[in-house]
């Protein structure tokens, strides 16, 4: 069976501190990892996947298979990353356009 | 491109009622994923399906619950006989033929709420 585990539900932050969202995942196989940003009255979007190995916004996130985990980093956080993440996972290239497990999401306010 | 489209956008229904939500993919997309997110928690799947084809219904209840996605038209999640517990938001996503492209572009929801 495949999980996510996002630990933190809110995550409150001062405008340019360093920001982690944390998420671990169990699955036997290799998954694709991926996280999903909701702004507010906003539609769920990707925010990157962890084979892109890219930046997006500031953001990053490392696979790591041994902690089975994909945490997501920002060293300055900003304002406007104030949203929902949403830490998500599919089952890996042997499986052909399949479902997305979701943690239950962090919601990360960052403050002036 | 239009983006995923889900309608309608908030519906309302008393207990017993049907509900019918649609989904138009994205140009191009000919998969289509179903998700309910049940207050305060997260995005649970529930159905996928490519073309006149149902490929993963694991995670649908087994009563009262269907999906289509036909040869032409929007994909459609039924609820028959609603029930207070399926107040949730329900959210479509697509993704593109290509297996290997597994990116799922999200609609914005359609906000059930049962009386």
């Amino acid at each position: 069976a495949q999980r996510v585990t996002q630990p933190e539900k809110l995550l409150s932050v001062f405008k340019g501190a360093p920001v982690e969202l944390k998420c671990n995942y169990s699955y036997s196989g290799s998954p694709e990892l991926f996280w999903y940003v909701q702004y507010s009255r906003q539609r769920l979007q990707l925010l990157l996947r962890h084979i892109s190995r890219e930046s997006i916004k500031g953001f990053t996130a490392d696979l790591n298979k041994g902690e089975t985990s994909f945490h997501l980093k920002k060293p300055f956080a900003q304002e406007e990353d104030s949203a929902m993440y949403y830490c998500a996972l599919s089952p890996g290239k042997e499986t052909s356009g399949s479902r997305l497990t979701f943690g239950e999401g962090t919601q990360l306010t960052v403050n002036p | 491109n239009a983006g995923v489209m889900q309608n309608p956008r908030h519906l309302v229904r008393r207990r017993g009622q049907e509900a019918r939500l649609r989904c138009s993919p994205m140009k191009g997309h000919s998969h289509v994923y179903w998700y309910r997110q049940l207050p305060e928690e997260g995005l649970k799947f529930m159905v996928y399906l490519q073309k006149e084809n149902i490929i993963d219904e694991s995670g649908m209840p087994k009563e009262r619950f269907s999906a289509e996605f036909p040869k032409e038209g929007p994909s459609i999640l039924r609820i028959q006989q609603v029930v207070r517990g399926d107040s949730a938001a329900y959210f479509c996503a697509s993704s593109q033929r290509d297996p290997k492209a597994k990116t799922q572009y999200f609609g914005p929801g359609t906000r059930l709420l049962v009386l």
